[in-house]
């Protein structure tokens, strides 16, 4: 079964303080990949990252970073120095199988307070 | 500019009727897909199309129906047959299955459906 599981419901920080949301996916696929969304106000989702099975190294964009550990199946995203402009929900996602479909996790809403 | 454009951005639909969410996409992407939001819960898949004339039934297919005649459009009817269809509804497209790999998906801004 592929699943995604993002814990975290909701989170609130103040600005500048640094956040991590989690995320723990599920697939015995050896090859699939693994996705963060920003979800906006607005609807619509903005792609974030893109991270495949085979590739463990962490990124680093701006103030934007994420961990991938095949070890525990997570693939958390850690935003540092945050602002307000950073609220939102965010959405993890599994692409995996016969990539047809992403599976999306519930998602996480941030709340970055001034 | 390139990118997806779905409307209306909220539809009201009265208990009974069809209503039909329009998606275009002007990427020159093959695959196309429609996925539901409900509050506090994941975007689930209800449709997707890989190619021209050609869909595939997602999770949730009951009580929607989509058609694919031309490669950009990929609209969406919510049926009677839908017992609970207010939802916030998302269209996206890739460039194709074979190269979702090097992709990621697009999405248009939503529509929100109310029944009344």
């Amino acid at each position: 079964a592929q699943k995604v599981t993002q814990a975290q419901t909701e989170i609130s920080v103040v600005e500048k303080e640094d956040v991590t949301l989690d995320c723990v996916y599920e697939t015995r696929d050896t090859t699939y990949y693994l996705f963060w969304y920003k979800q906006p106000p607005s609807g619509e989702l903005v792609f974030l990252i893109r991270r495949n099975s085979f590739d463990e190294q962490n990124e680093i964009s701006g103030r934007y970073s994420w961990n991938f550990q095949k070890s525990t199946s997570s693939f958390n995203f850690t935003i540092t120095a945050s602002q307000v402009v950073d609220s939102a929900v965010y959405f993890c996602a599994l692409l995996s199988g016969g990539y047809n479909k992403l599976i999306f996790g519930a998602g996480t809403r941030l709340a970055v307070h001034p | 500019d390139g990118g997806i454009t779905q409307s209306p951005k909220y539809l009201f639909r009265k208990e009974g009727q069809n209503v039909t969410l329009s998606c275009e996409q002007n990427l020159n992407h093959d695959a196309m897909y429609w996925y539901r939001q409900d509050p506090g819960q994941g975007l689930r898949l209800i449709y997707y199309s890989q190619i021209v004339n050609d869909f595939q039934k997602g999770d949730i297919a009951e009580g929607y129906s989509v058609s694919r005649e031309k490669k950009e459009s990929f609209p969406l009817t919510v049926t009677s047959a839908q017992k609970n269809p207010t939802a916030f509804y998302l269209c996206a497209s890739s460039i194709d299955r074979s190269q979702t790999v090097n992709t990621e998906a697009f999405f248009g801004q939503g529509t929100r459906l109310t029944v009344v």
